[in-house]
């Protein structure tokens, strides 16, 4: 079965500096991989995915993930944090050849400090 | 165009009571998913619908679950008997088809089992 971490529940970063969500799978196949993003009292809203091909990964908000498979890891990271940022990040897992279903991460609160 | 919707917005029921939450999907979109998110929680999926394949239920945490998706479209999840556990956020998700396609998410439906 497949399982998702996400190792720390808070991040916090200063404005403008870089920053890093962490996000570490289990499978036993090959991976679909997605991150998402919830901001406060508003729905989920896709950030980026992999899927297959280039391991680095860019998507919206200028937000871009990289695709490790030998540490079976997909790493948010943006360059310049914005407050406007804040929010709380999920990464998902589907595995190829399992199954229906995502499984989702716990969740990291990221804050981005003025 | 038009996301994903969900109603009601809020619900409040007394212990053992039954509840039916609604989504309707973006058009066109033929899978749809059920998740739960309890609070400070991640999602926990529930169920999934494909077209018109039997649905993956493989995520209900109880027979006092159940969903149904009519026409292809609008789905309703029934809670029965509520308990002050089914207390959380139950969100709706659909996507075009398949396994990489990206979930869009509707809003969600608080429920508070008192």
């Amino acid at each position: 079965a497949q399982s998702v971490a996400q190792p720390e529940d808070q991040v916090n970063v200063a404005e403008g500096n870089p920053l890093t969500v962490k996000c570490t799978y289990s499978v036993s196949g090959n991976p679909y991989l997605f991150w998402y993003v919830q901001y406060p009292n508003r729905g989920l809203q896709f950030l980026l995915k992999y899927i297959t091909g280039d391991n680095l990964v860019k998507g919206s908000y200028g937000f871009e993930a990289e695709f490790n498979k030998s540490q079976t890891s997909f790493h948010l990271k943006k360059p310049s944090a914005l407050v406007s940022d804040s929010a709380l990040y999920f990464c998902a897992v589907r595995d190829r050849n399992y199954g229906q279903n995502f499984v989702f991460g716990p969740g990291t609160r990221l804050s981005v400090l003025p | 165009g038009a996301g994903v919707s969900q109603s009601p917005s809020n619900k409040v029921t007394e212990k053992g009571k039954d509840v039916e939450l609604r989504c309707d999907p973006i058009s066109g979109h033929t899978a749809l998913y059920w998740y739960r998110q309890s609070l400070g929680q991640g999602l926990e999926f529930l169920i999934y619908f494909q077209g018109n394949s039997a649905p993956d239920k493989s995520g209900l945490p109880s027979d006092r679950f159940s969903a149904e998706r009519t026409g292809g479209s609008v789905s309703t999840l029934t809670i029965q008997r509520t308990q002050q556990e089914d207390s959380a956020v139950y969100l709706c998700a659909s996507s075009l088809s398949g396994f990489t396609d990206t979930q869009y998410f509707g809003p969600g439906t608080r429920l508070t089992v008192l």
